[in-house]
């Protein structure tokens, strides 16, 4: 079956724009999750969603960015004012619940702020 | 503060030379650990999870251990195909939550 998609692969934004990255999860999953890599590091987990709970934005790292999942399915991760500490990947993974569940990761969207 | 360091971050093996990938990690309850494959321009696939110490897990040429501070990831016999880098993540029951901390990972390179 598909897996998870994000769109757009690839974006280079000029510094102060908003931009808005898109996943498209595994059908069915409930608990979607957006992470950060950047360059030679690990992923930096963002924000969580679980089904029709409160999302959890602990890992936010300003009031720049948010994210919303409609639906329980799509989820955007907007960056507003962008910056060039900003560029890196942005990866969404999603799974059938949270908790230990496999996570399906996407391949990501490369965000370049110049 | 959850933490999880891996070591080392990178290793170059000749095809067919056994080695170990280390993930310590510091959480005040694991709820599970877990190691993922990321290939180049990919995102991260994922190989295992570990619940408790003594808990061993295989897959082809890899077994993951687990110890109450770390967790191994042991490659025998390694293929140039396995060259990638290897990420370990941690979910900490305490924390209340249902995110993951990963590790920087470490980048493998077996050489045909």
């Amino acid at each position: 079956g598909a897996g998870v998609s994000q769109s757009p692969s690839n974006k280079v934004t000029e510094k102060g724009k908003d931009v808005e990255l898109r996943c498209d999860p595994i059908s069915g999953h409930t608990a979607l999750y957006w992470y950060r890599q950047s360059l030679g590091q690990g992923l930096e987990f963002l924000i969580y969603f679980q089904g029709n709970s409160a999302p959890d934005k602990s890992g936010l790292p300003s009031d720049r960015f948010s994210a919303e999942r409609t639906g329980g399915s799509v989820s955007t991760l907007t960056i507003q004012r962008t910056q060039q500490e900003d560029s890196a990947v942005y990866l969404c993974a999603s799974s059938q619940m949270t908790g230990t569940y496999e996570q399906y990761f996407g391949p990501g969207t490369r965000l370049t702020v110049t | 503060e959850d933490q999880v360091t891996q070591s080392p971050e990178a290793l170059r093996l000749q095809e067919g030379e056994s080695s170990s990938l280390n993930c310590s990690y510091t959480v005040s309850g694991l709820r599970g650990l877990f190691w993922y494959r990321q290939d180049p321009g990919k995102g991260p696939e994922f190989l295992f999870t570990l619940y408790s110490a003594g808990e061993e897990k295989e897959k082809e040429r890899l077994k993951a251990t687990l110890t109450k501070k770390e967790s191994f990831l042991h490659i025998t016999a390694p293929k140039p195909e396995d060259s990638a880098t290897y990420l370990c993540a941690v979910q900490d029951i305490a924390s209340g939550t249902y995110k993951y901390i990963f590790g920087t990972g470490t980048r493998l390179k077996v050489l045909a």
